[in-house]
């Protein structure tokens, strides 16, 4: 059980170039999303998919496209890379599991891509 | 975009001191997760908070839901030099119809042997 996978670990861009971030998770979860982690900024939600087949914009979702393969996994693409885009950038993927009086969910996240665009 | 005031944003401790950590919410949420992330790492979860004024442990770890709804704290007790990273809270309202969480910026944790 690897949990949440990333590939790949580091990718240097210049600008303009393209690029397809590939993100797995073997935990059979509905939900995956991505996030991008800026120094001073926390964690900020690019895009996220609720289940198979169905995706949609987070906070800044400018640049980037999202495909939702199928249930594990999810994959993030740059089509023109800027130098703002210059980031760590990690997968996640949750659950929900419904117990009496509501569902408690609970999410996991894979190690990062560390991405420079020159 | 909405964010969670986490506080505070850095702390240098000695080993074996507790340390206390919070982060507060302009809205309600329904759950509080807790992380810890190490340098070049993805976020581990710690601890998940479902009730408000649920009090939950993980070994030196303890968190709390606060009855408000609208804030969390994160405790660690003896601090060792292994705790040093950045501590982020994490909010989610399920009756939002969304899946979305909000994070906080984090805490800083330094640990001086």
């Amino acid at each position: 059980n690897a949990g949440v996978t990333q590939t790949p670990k580091f990718q240097v861009l210049k600008t303009g170039q393209s690029m397809t971030l590939q993100c797995a998770q073997d935990m059979n979860h509905n939900s995956m999303y991505w996030y991008r982690q800026d120094p001073g900024m926390g964690l900020r939600l690019i895009y996220y998919s609720a289940s198979e087949g169905t995706t949609d914009k987070g906070e800044v979702p400018n640049g980037y496209n999202v495909s939702r393969l199928n249930k594990r996994e999810f994959s993030l693409r740059l089509e023109s890379a800027a130098p703002s885009q210059t980031s760590v950038y990690f997968c996640a993927s949750s659950e929900e599991v419904f117990v009496a009086g509501g569902g408690l969910e609970t999410q996991y996240f894979g190690p990062g891509t560390r991405l420079l665009v020159l | 975009g909405q964010q969670l005031n986490q506080s505070p944003q850095s702390m240098f401790i000695q080993e074996g001191e507790d340390v206390s950590m919070n982060c507060t919410s302009s809205s309600i949420f329904n759950t509080w997760l807790w992380y810890k992330q190490d340098p070049g790492e993805g976020p581990v979860l710690l601890i998940a908070l479902y009730k408000a004024g649920e009090l939950t442990s993980n070994g030196r770890l303890t968190a709390q839901f606060g009855i408000t709804r609208k804030d969390s704290f994160l405790n660690i007790s003896a601090s060792i030099p292994s705790d040093v990273g950045i501590y982020f809270c994490a909010g989610h309202d399920r009756t939002s119809g969304t899946y979305k969480y909000i994070f906080g910026t984090g805490t800083r944790l330094k640990v001086l042997a």
